[in-house]
Formats: C-alpha cells, sequence, structure tokens
C-alpha cells in the first residue's frame, strides 16, 4: 500500500459529461502529480499541484482542470469528455519536488 | 526532447529463467535512472533507482547498471518468480529537474508461466 488514495476506482460515463477524480497524497507529501495512462500514449504526465499550488504543467487538455485544496487533497476535474479521454489516471505524490513518487492504485475511466 | 525506449512486450519467460529487459535513454547531461514495476491493479512501485554512471540499483533479486557509454539501463535478473508477472516501466528524471520531469519508457509486459 502506497498511502495514497485514489476514489473512484471505475467511473463510466458518457461523451460530452463531466467527470472529478480524487486523490489523497500520502501522509506529509505536500506534491500532487496527475497522470494519463493509455495504450496509445503510454503514461503522460498531466500536471503538478506543490501545498496548493500549480507547480507544473504537461500534456494536459484545456477541457481538464485540477486543483489542490488546503487538506492537501486533489480532484482533476474533466470536462466535454470524448471516447478517446477514456484511460486509467494516477495520482502521486511525493514529499516535496523530489524524485520519489508514491502512486495511487488509479481511476479506470470509461467514456461510452 | 528527453526520452526513453524499451524493448517491446509482451515478454513471457518460464520460472526461474534469466530475464533481461532492455532499456536505452537520450537525455542532455547524466540524469537519474529509475525502474517502476505496475503489478496487476496497482499503481506503479519504484523498483530501483541509479543517479550517477556505473551505479548499480538493486531491489527484490532486481538490478539495473547506469551505463553512460551505451546510454542504457537494462533490468536484470537471474531467476524469475510467477509473482514477477508485471508491467516495468524505465523512466529518468533529467539532472537537477524534479519529478515533474519524470519521463516514462512505454513499458514492457511481463508473464512468468510455472
Amino acid at each position: 500500500d502506497s498511502g495514497v488514495t485514489q476514489t473512484p476506482k471505475h467511473l463510466i460515463t458518457a461523451t460530452g459529461q463531466r467527470v472529478t477524480l480524487r486523490c489523497s497524497p500520502r501522509s506529509g507529501d505536500l506534491s500532487v502529480y496527475w497522470y494519463q495512462q493509455s495504450l496509445d500514449q503510454g503514461l503522460q504526465f498531466l500536471i503538478q499541484y506543490y501545498n496548493g499550488e500549480e507547480r507544473a504543467k504537461g500534456n494536459i487538455l484545456e477541457r481538464f482542470s485540477a486543483q489542490q485544496f488546503p487538506d492537501l487533497h486533489s480532484e482533476l476535474n474533466l470536462s466535454s469528455l470524448e471516447l478517446g479521454d477514456s484511460a486509467l489516471y494516477f495520482c502521486a505524490s511525493s514529499v516535496g519536488a523530489g524524485e520519489k513518487l508514491f502512486f495511487g492504485s488509479g481511476t479506470q475511466l470509461s467514456v461510452l | 526532447g528527453d526520452s526513453v525506449t524499451q524493448m517491446e512486450g509482451p515478454v513471457t519467460l518460464s520460472e526461474e529463467a534469466f530475464l533481461t529487459i532492455n532499456c536505452t535513454y537520450t537525455a542532455t547531461g547524466y540524469p537519474s535512472l529509475f525502474w517502476y514495476v505496475q503489478y496487476p491493479g496497482e499503481g506503479l512501485q519504484l523498483l530501483l533507482k541509479a543517479t550517477k554512471a556505473d551505479d548499480k540499483g538493486s531491489n527484490k533479486g532486481f538490478e539495473a547498471t547506469y551505463r553512460k557509454e551505451t546510454t542504457s539501463f537494462h533490468l536484470e535478473k537471474g531467476s524469475v518468480q510467477v509473482s514477477d508477472s508485471a508491467v516495468y516501466f524505465c523512466a529518468l528524471i533529467p539532472r537537477g529537474q524534479g519529478a515533474q520531469k519524470l519521463v516514462f519508457g512505454q513499458g514492457t509486459r511481463l508473464t512468468i508461466n510455472p
């Protein structure tokens, strides 16, 4: 158990809808990272937050947004969903901006 | 840009066989190198790492040596077990950068048959 909790584990929705994925980092970790894992793109970094502030952006679509709350949990919001958004979304956390990441078990999103 | 290339899978071996999963990288300078493992239904876990040339990372019987002359970080294990069945990812972080710059390879699915 990595200590990183993601909910829900599975999410099935329709095109055009909006969903929210939730992540609770390990106790004491200030950084949260979001990744998308798909068969064709592999693991893609989406965005990082550190202590409530956006720290780095990767290949995140404009339809996607995230935030980190004062209690350090984070949410990833995906809107106007398309079939191609179907993927496994991982959250990871680290103490600071260091190298060692701890990953959650992911949220499997299926857009039908 | 920085990139990681892994041998394509899937790889299927019998228990107690020798394992090698090839990984090469392209990066400016000397990045930190990692192997992550993803067991079925779980998130990625750090398996081992090496931060400078000729370093050998090791964990759970797995080893990988940082070879700057061949820009490689091949994963090896002398005798695999069924429980090693998983997807293995080679990754790098450019020198001086943080985890937000982590670059993953495509992953190699390993299946070990009893």
